[in-house]
C-alpha cells in the first residue's frame, strides 16, 4: 500500500539556517504530494503542492521539488525564523482516489531558536 | 480560513462511555473525513464522507461510526470508549476529488481514562 516516511524529529536549528525535512513515499502511478504545517495547538495547514513529477512547490519560503526518480519530496527553506517552529507532515494521494484521501507522514517536529 | 468547527475541543471520559464528536462545516464541501494524530504516527484516517449518508471506512475504523444527515456535519461515534482511542481527533474537508487540497478543523483532544 502507500506509504510516506520522514525523518525524525526534532530537528533544532538557530535562527537563520539551511533547512531540509527529507521525505520519501511509496505509491503506484503518479500521486500527487503535499507539505502540510501544524503550529502549536492548531490543525493542519496546506504548505505547498506539486501535482506531477519534477514541478517544484513553494510557500512563504519553503520549496519542495517531486522527484519521482528517487520517489522524494524534501521540504527546504534557506533561513528558518523561530516562527517556523512547528510540525511539518509529508503526505501523497494516489492518482485514482475517488475519496480524495491522503496517506500522511509520521511528521517532524522543527525547534528554530533565537 | 476555511470556516469548519469542532466540538468540543477538549474532552475526559471513562472506559466504556459512548462519546459523539462533531466537526461543522460551511464551506459546503462535499469530502469529509475525521483522522487521528498520534506520535509517530501522523495522522491516520478513519472514516470519511462523499455525501449525505453517504460513508466509508479508513484505515483505523475499529471502534468508531459516522454518520452524515446533513452536508455541513459530520459525526465520529466511540460507542465505548477504550483508552487506546486517547487522541487528537481532526476533521478536514475537500471539495469534489481531482487537485484539491484538505482543510482541516483545530482538532479535539480526547482523553480515556
Amino acid at each position: 500500500g502507500d506509504s510516506v516516511t520522514q525523518m525524525e524529529g526534532p530537528v533544532t536549528l538557530s535562527e537563520e539556517a539551511f533547512l531540509t525535512i527529507n521525505c520519501t513515499y511509496t505509491a503506484t502511478g503518479y500521486p500527487s504530494l503535499f507539505w502540510y504545517v501544524q503550529y502549536p495547538g492548531e490543525g493542519l495547514q496546506l504548505l505547498l503542492k506539486a501535482t506531477k513529477a519534477d514541478d517544484k512547490g513553494s510557500n512563504k519560503g519553503f520549496e519542495a521539488t517531486y522527484r519521482k526518480e528517487t520517489t522524494s519530496f524534501h521540504l527546504e527553506k534557506g533561513s528558518v525564523q523561530v516562527s517556523d517552529s512547528a510540525v511539518y507532515f509529508c503526505a501523497l494521494r494516489r492518482s485514482y482516489n475517488a475519496g480524495n484521501m491522503l496517506t500522511f507522514g509520521g511528521g517532524t517536529r522543527l525547534m528554530v531558536k533565537p | 480560513d476555511a470556516g469548519i468547527t469542532q466540538s468540543p475541543r477538549h474532552k475526559v471520559t471513562e472506559t466504556g462511555t459512548p462519546v459523539t464528536l462533531r466537526c461543522h462545516q460551511t464551506e459546503n464541501h462535499r469530502y469529509m473525513y475525521w483522522y487521528r494524530q498520534d506520535p509517530g504516527h501522523g495522522l491516520r484516517l478513519i472514516h470519511y464522507s462523499y455525501g449525505v449518508k453517504d460513508t466509508d471506512k479508513g484505515e483505523v475504523s475499529d471502534g468508531y461510526s459516522v454518520s452524515r444527515s446533513k452536508t455541513e456535519d459530520f459525526l465520529l461515534t466511540l460507542e465505548s470508549a477504550t483508552s487506546s482511542q486517547t487522541s487528537v481527533y481532526f476533521c478536514a474537508i475537500s471539495e469534489t476529488s481531482g487537485h484539491n487540497e484538505q482543510f482541516f478543523g483545530p482538532g479535539t483532544r480526547l482523553t480515556v481514562l
